[in-house]
């Protein structure tokens, strides 16, 4: 069974530019959560994919947003990138929304850093 | 407005003893509680859960425990081994919302020999 992974590893950008970062779900799974972890922080929501909508946002403004493809692959893109948007980015997948609580699998994450 | 908190940032315990975390919540609407290990480099993999109907779940040499009038918990593990060397964190859900974990700003335990 293959977990989840995220790519790239590490990205470097540059203030005012756009950002693409990738997850992979664990197979079967169909909903998706992203978070963002600041250093020495945990990890904050951001937003969670079901069957290829938005469904549930936490407290980020709308420069970030995301897909979720039919394979249930996801995308987080953060436009006009900001000096705090340097974090760790973390995909989590989990087999069904609607089904009752089971936890969620997390991938290894993205390290952006932003000059 | 920390929701969830985990007030020990670090916490070193001897190989073989106890191991306390503890996490407190203020968000009366959680009812979900889990608890998520990190080690470098890697994402946060799920050690143990507990739903709001009950005080106390064991699992293996872990063991959570849920005070909901005092909105705490904590996760026990014994006997304490080097490889538990890791960050800790608490994370709450509420009903409807079960995607969306709150989490705590972590523990970092260091098991020593």
């Amino acid at each position: 069974e293959t977990g989840v992974t995220q790519s790239p590893t590490h990205l470097i950008k540059t203030r005012g530019q756009q950002v693409t970062l990738r997850c992979s779900s664990q197979s079967g799974h169909n909903t998706v959560s992203w978070y963002q972890q600041a250093l020495g922080q945990g990890p904050q929501f951001i937003f969670q994919y079901y069957r290829e909508e938005e469904n549930g946002r936490g407290n980020f403004p709308p420069r970030f947003s995301g897909l979720q493809f039919p394979n249930y692959s996801s995308e987080l893109n953060v436009n006009a990138l900001e000096l705090d948007d340097s974090a760790l980015y973390l995909c989590a997948s989990r087999l069904d929304r609607v089904l009752s609580y089971n936890e969620q699998f997390f991938g290894p994450g993205t390290r952006l850093t932003v000059l | 407005d920390q929701q969830v908190k985990q007030n020990s940032p670090s916490l070193s315990v001897q190989e073989g003893r106890i191991s306390i975390l503890n996490c407190d919540y203020t968000n009366s609407m959680f009812d979900y509680f889990l608890w998520y290990k990190k080690y470098p480099a890697e994402g946060p993999t799920f050690l143990i859960s507990i739903s709001s109907i009950k005080d106390k779940n064991e699992d293996g040499r872990f063991t959570v425990f849920l005070n909901k009038s005092a909105k705490h918990l904590s996760l026990h593990i014994v006997p304490s081994q080097p490889g538990d060397s890791a960050v800790y964190f608490c994370a709450a859900s509420g009903t409807g919302t079960a995607s969306k974990l709150t989490f705590g700003t972590g523990t970092r335990l260091q098991v020593t020999l």
